[in-house]
């Protein structure tokens, strides 16, 4: 079984803040991927980033950072001085390379509100 | 962006008629996913395919049916709509050698 947990239901900041998003998740595979992904106030499920359970490296792009942590099984998501176009749901997600199906499990999301 | 467009946008619908809703991709992935969206749920799986003709339940199946005839089809059925229905449904598609889906406009559905 497989179970993304986001803990944050809603976060509120103000404007040049820096956030960081909270995602845990659990699985017995050794292989998967994790993902983010951002939903803004038009409703769109727009992708962020994958991760593979081998590869570790945080990973930066630029005012969005990733932090993976096998070893406390979470994968969070720094925004970086915050933006009013940040203000999203952001949900992560987890699929196991079983099979092949590779079928996301989704976290609950994180409302994010960004406040100038 | 992926070529991935969901009919209607928005529907309401009253109470035991049946709906269907359509999902048309145009980069001939393989994976296409149904999923529904409710508050404090986040996305959860209904049903998906992995060919045509090839599909499977997911975890909130019940009162859903799914057909894929051709590989550019997935569509989604409520045989007899209930209040519970009322979602907003997003389809997902995903190519053999990706990992990670991409996302439908979603569709707005109404049971009144």
């Amino acid at each position: 079984a497989q179970k993304v947990t986001q803990a944050q239901t809603e976060i509120s900041v103000v404007e040049k803040e820096d956030v960081t998003l909270d995602c845990v998740y659990e699985t017995r595979d050794t292989t998967y991927y994790l993902f983010w992904y951002k939903q803004p106030p038009s409703g769109e499920l727009v992708f962020l980033i994958r991760r593979n359970s081998f590869d570790e490296q945080n990973e930066i792009s630029g005012r969005y950072s990733w932090n993976f942590q096998k070893s406390t099984s979470s994968f969070n998501f720094t925004i970086t001085a915050s933006q009013v176009v940040d203000s999203a749901v952001y949900f992560c997600a987890l699929s196991l390379s079983s099979g092949g199906s590779y079928i996301p499990t989704f976290g609950r999301g994180t409302s994010l509100i960004v406040h100038p | 962006d992926a070529g991935i467009t969901q009919s209607p946008r928005h529907k309401v619908t009253e109470t035991g008629t049946p709906v269907t809703l359509r999902c048309h991709q145009t980069e001939n992935h393989r994976y296409m996913y149904w999923y529904r969206q409710d508050p404090g749920h986040g996305l959860r799986l209904i049903h998906y395919s992995y060919g045509v003709k090839d599909t499977d339940k997911g975890e909130v199946s019940d009162g859903y049916s799914v057909s894929r005839s051709k590989t550019e089809d997935f569509l989604l059925t409520l045989e007899s709509a209930t209040s519970s229905q009322t979602s907003v449904y997003f389809c997902a598609i995903r190519g053999l050698m990706n990992t990670e889906a991409f996302f439908g406009q979603g569709t707005r559905l109404t049971v009144v």
